[in-house]
């Protein structure tokens, strides 16, 4: 089954303790993207990757990174988390680029305190 | 300085009529533009697509329009069901230096009443 798998799926953690939030795909997809979404502001784009070691940022990257060392993955790395981060985050990976169409993962609720 | 809008920030229809979502934007060099569906505690899922040399995209109930001139596009949902209530995202994939990023709108939670 085609999916876009994101771990944990719920995460309750403390100002400043670093966490990875996981991601893969079954897909052979290139193009992977990280988004969180807000009230009021829908889905805002983090980081996205055309493929591996190439990554670029989106409109909201700042207190996040992210790698690509595989084609199937790309965690989103918090290195210092702050309450300004709590959000709901979903991964999504396509084929093609951003004009194709993306498959999205579960979502993962994050809380910062 | 939002590229994309969705000044509808909620809908309600009745079942069986149709339903219309709005989205504007504000650069006529977008090319591409996709809609979204997401249901509570799931991943937005794809909706339908359309190129801007086109101006109708139809598939089964959904047909979207994009109309150029005003830089406006819209979902049409005809005849509205009550599986359809869920927020839908309108999104633009904007070229970034050779790359491309996706900008979303804020979403419009359809609601269709029984």
């Amino acid at each position: 089954e085609a999916q876009v798998t994101q771990n944990p799926r719920y995460l309750i953690t403390v100002t400043g303790k670093k966490l990875t939030v996981t991601c893969s795909q079954n897909m052979n997809h290139e193009y992977m993207s990280w988004y969180r979404q807000d009230p009021g502001l829908g889905l805002r784009q983090i980081y996205y990757s055309m493929n591996v070691e190439v990554t670029d940022k989106g409109d909201v990257p700042e207190g996040y990174k992210v790698s690509r060392k595989e084609k199937r993955n790309f965690p989103l790395i918090l290195e210092s988390p702050s309450p300004n981060q709590t959000s709901l985050y979903f991964c999504a990976s396509s084929f093609g680029r951003g004009h194709t169409e993306a498959f999205f993962g579960q979502g993962t609720r994050l809380t910062v305190v | 300085d939002q590229q994309v809008k969705q000044n509808s920030p909620s809908l309600s229809v009745q079942e069986g009529r149709i339903s219309i979502l709005n989205c504007d934007y504000t650069n006529s060099m977008f090319d591409y533009f996709l809609w979204y569906k997401k249901y509570p505690a799931e991943g937005p899922t794809f909706l339908i697509s359309i190129s801007s040399i086109k101006d109708k995209n139809e598939d089964g109930r959904f047909t979207v329009f994009l109309n150029k001139s005003a830089k406006h596009l819209s979902l049409h949902i005809v005849p509205s069901q009550p599986g359809d209530s869920a927020v839908y995202f309108c999104a633009v994939p904007i070229p970034s230096g050779g790359y491309q990023k996706v900008t979303f709108g804020t979403g419009t939670k359809l609601q269709v009443i029984p």
